[in-house]
């Protein structure tokens, strides 16, 4: 069964660091992998998506992910980080497909990001 | 940009009572999910729907879930006898496709049962 880990529960950055979220899944074949973001009385808004080819992906907000298949990771990084950007990170693992024509996702438990102004 | 829209954004229910969550998928959407999430754990799926039937259902979709579209436009998750551990954010989302591109969520239902 497939399964996705997000190991930090919470991060707390100051405005204008860096950030990684880590996220390692395990399935059986290549992976779809997701990542979402939910802020608070939100929605889960889809960040950034990776079904094959350039292992680097950009994703709106400044947000790019890294999909490493030797470490079956898939983390989540910006560059500079914006007091806006305190959420709860989802990694997302598809598809299940069991024949009845649907994808099921598999999440991780999320991430919940402070910032420090 | 389109949005899927759920309603009640809260809804508190006593123990078995009957509770229908509803969702407005995006218009030309085909298929059709709920998740759910209990406070403090991962998001899981319930179920998927597509052509008017249930595609796919997890394990804890049992007989006290069903959904339904009754009119096109509204898709509905019904819980027959809520119990406590029914208390959750329960999230609808629709896909154009199946869901490989990624589904457009809503921005939750929080169903507490006292």
């Amino acid at each position: 069964a497939q399964s996705v880990t997000q190991p930090d529960i919470h991060i707390t950055v100051s405005e204008g660091a860096s950030l990684e979220l880590r996220c390692n899944y395990s399935y059986g074949a290549t992976p779809y992998l997701f990542w979402y973001v939910q802020s608070p009385g939100q929605g889960l808004q889809l960040l950034l998506k990776y079904f094959s080819g350039d292992t680097l992906v950009q994703g709106i907000k400044g947000f790019e992910a890294e999909f490493k298949r030797s470490q079956s990771s898939f983390n989540l990084r910006k560059p500079s980080v914006h007091w806006s950007d305190a959420a709860e990170y989802f990694c997302a693992v598809g598809p299940a497909y069991s024949g009845a024509g649907s994808y099921q996702l598999t999440f991780g438990k999320g991430t919940k990001l402070s910032v420090i102004p | 940009e389109p949005e899927v829209t759920q309603t009640p954004s809260h809804q508190v229910t006593q123990m078995g009572q009957e509770v229908i969550l509803r969702c407005v998928p995006i218009s030309n959407h085909l298929y059709f999910y709920w998740y759910r999430q209990i406070l403090g754990q991962k998001v899981e799926f319930l179920v998927s729907f597509y052509n008017n039937e249930i595609s796919e259902k997890s394990e804890i979709f049992d007989d006290q879930f069903s959904v339904e579209r009754p009119d096109g436009s509204n898709f509905t998750l019904k819980i027959r006898s809520t119990k406590l551990e029914d208390s959750a954010m329960y999230f609808c989302a629709s896909s154009f496709g199946q869901g490989y591109y990624g589904y457009t969520f809503g921005s939750g239902t929080r169903l507490t049962v006292v």
